[in-house]
């Protein structure tokens, strides 16, 4: 079982809906870090959280450390949010990441 | 601001040749990375460079070599590629090696035929 699980893998959705993206992790962590890769290839760091929320415009990500799970939010989906969407946790030593999601938003 | 930036961007190699992935940031960061990215799989550490002068394994090191020539600079040396090697290659920085945003250059796409 991989350490850092996101879900769902892949998501399809209409503009301006409203977008949730999980990841759960099985390790003890310092922070989690949400990032996203544009479909050129180019990676952005998104939130680095430690507890509660952050929001930033549209998106807002939450975590949950006793329940070990961290959700990102888009509000207002446009179809430039279309990306992959990565978790990655901080543990003893160094990133673990997840999969990634891969979210395609319709017009 | 050029960030962190890679070169090259696209590189085609034969079984055996050898190359060097370059890296460089301008952040005045200590600390810098070098992952592998393979369809399905999330990013995973070659080697990295807590601060100057340092350098250890990651998670998959084997087939690879790095240098960290100063703060600026980071590379990455394919010895005898081979086509498992084949992937996108990812150079990243961040302040200092703990809880900190990391920064990604644009990638490298390697493919060993």
């Amino acid at each position: 079982k991989n350490e850092v699980e996101q879900s769902p893998q892949n998501l399809t959705a209409q503009e301006g809906e409203f977008i949730t993206i999980n990841c759960s992790y099985s390790v003890g962590i310092s922070a989690l870090h949400w990032l996203q890769q544009h479909p050129g290839g180019g990676i952005v760091s998104l939130f680095m959280l430690s507890s509660g929320k952050k929001k930033h415009g549209r998106l807002i990500a939450t975590i949950n450390i006793q329940e070990k799970h961290s959700s990102l939010h888009i509000t207002a989906s446009h179809p430039r949010d279309s990306a992959v969407y990565i978790c990655a946790v901080r543990g003893n030593y160094q990133l673990i990441w997840g999969a990634g999601t891969k979210l395609i938003i319709k017009p | 601001n050029a960030g962190v930036t890679q070169t090259p961007k696209f590189q085609v190699l034969k079984t055996g040749q050898s190359m060097t992935l370059q890296c460089a940031q301008d952040m005045n960061h200590n600390s810098m990375y070098w992952y592998r990215q393979d369809p399905g799989m999330g990013l995973r550490l070659i080697y990295y460079s807590a601060s100057e002068g340092t350098t250890d394994k990651g998670e998959v090191p084997n087939g690879y070599n790095v240098s960290r020539l100063n703060k600026r600079e980071f590379s990455l040396r394919l010895e005898s590629a081979a086509p498992s090697q084949t992937s996108v290659y990812f150079c990243a920085s961040s302040l200092d090696w703990g809880n900190q945003p990391q920064h990604f250059g644009d990638g490298t796409r390697l493919s060993i035929l």
